[in-house]
């Protein structure tokens, strides 16, 4: 089974700067790791994810992640934020042979002007 | 592409009362999902179907919730009776035959149990 930790429930950053969002997976297995973004009132769209390859994972809206295997971690990053980044952040993982999604407990990017 | 549809968006009702949230997956789709969202709990997947066929409800609260999907266009869930505790943002998410577990998300059905 796999499970997923995202350290800080809330990060509040004012516009401009930049952020990260952290991530960390437990798996025994492979994995693919996801980051979702969910807009108040909305479902959830995906930011981007990492299959396999380059462990440096560009998804849209300027965010970037990186995959450490080592640091069992996926953190987001994004240099410069924007008021309308401010939305709640999921990571997700899920073995590279299954069908299922296993989700963090979510974090609240709140950008200040 | 219309993406995945659900119905009602919003749905008040009071406790006792049968509730039915419906979901449309992206047509070609051969996975769904649903999802309750709580501010206590989080994102809690609540069963999956793979080819209209259940393969996971370990999810489902109580014998007060069910779920079919009769064909690969439709689903429901239905909570009878409905209890305040219900209350929460269901979301419906589809899956296509792809290697990457890629899901893709419902705007939600929002319910609130009186």
């Amino acid at each position: 089974a796999q499970s997923v930790t995202q350290l800080d429930s809330q990060v509040p950053v004012f516009e401009e700067a930049p952020v990260e969002l952290r991530c960390n997976y437990s798996s025994s297995v492979s994995v693919y790791l996801f980051w979702y973004v969910q807009y108040p009132n909305q479902g959830l769209q995906l930011l981007l994810k990492y299959l396999s390859g380059s462990t440096l994972v560009k998804g849209i809206n300027g965010f970037e992640a990186e995959f450490n295997k080592s640091q069992t971690s996926f953190h987001l990053r994004k240099p410069s934020v924007h008021i309308s980044d401010t939305a709640e952040y999921f990571c997700a993982v899920s073995a590279a042979a299954g069908n299922m999604l296993t989700f963090g407990g979510g974090t609240r990017l709140m950008v200040k002007p | 592409d219309a993406g995945v549809i659900q119905s009602p968006r919003h749905e008040v009702t009071e406790m006792g009362q049968e509730v039915t949230l419906r979901c449309k997956p992206i047509s070609g789709h051969n996975s769904l999902f649903w999802y309750r969202q709580t501010m206590m709990r989080g994102l809690e997947l609540l069963i999956y179907f793979n080819n209209n066929v259940p393969i996971d409800d370990s999810g489902m609260p109580e014998d007060r919730f069910s779920a079919k999907m009769p064909n690969a266009s439709f689903s429901t869930l239905k909570i009878q009776p409905s209890e305040p505790r219900d209350s929460a943002v269901y979301f419906c998410a589809s899956r296509g035959d792809s290697r990457d577990n890629e899901q893709f998300f419902g705007p939600g059905t929002r319910l609130t149990v009186l």
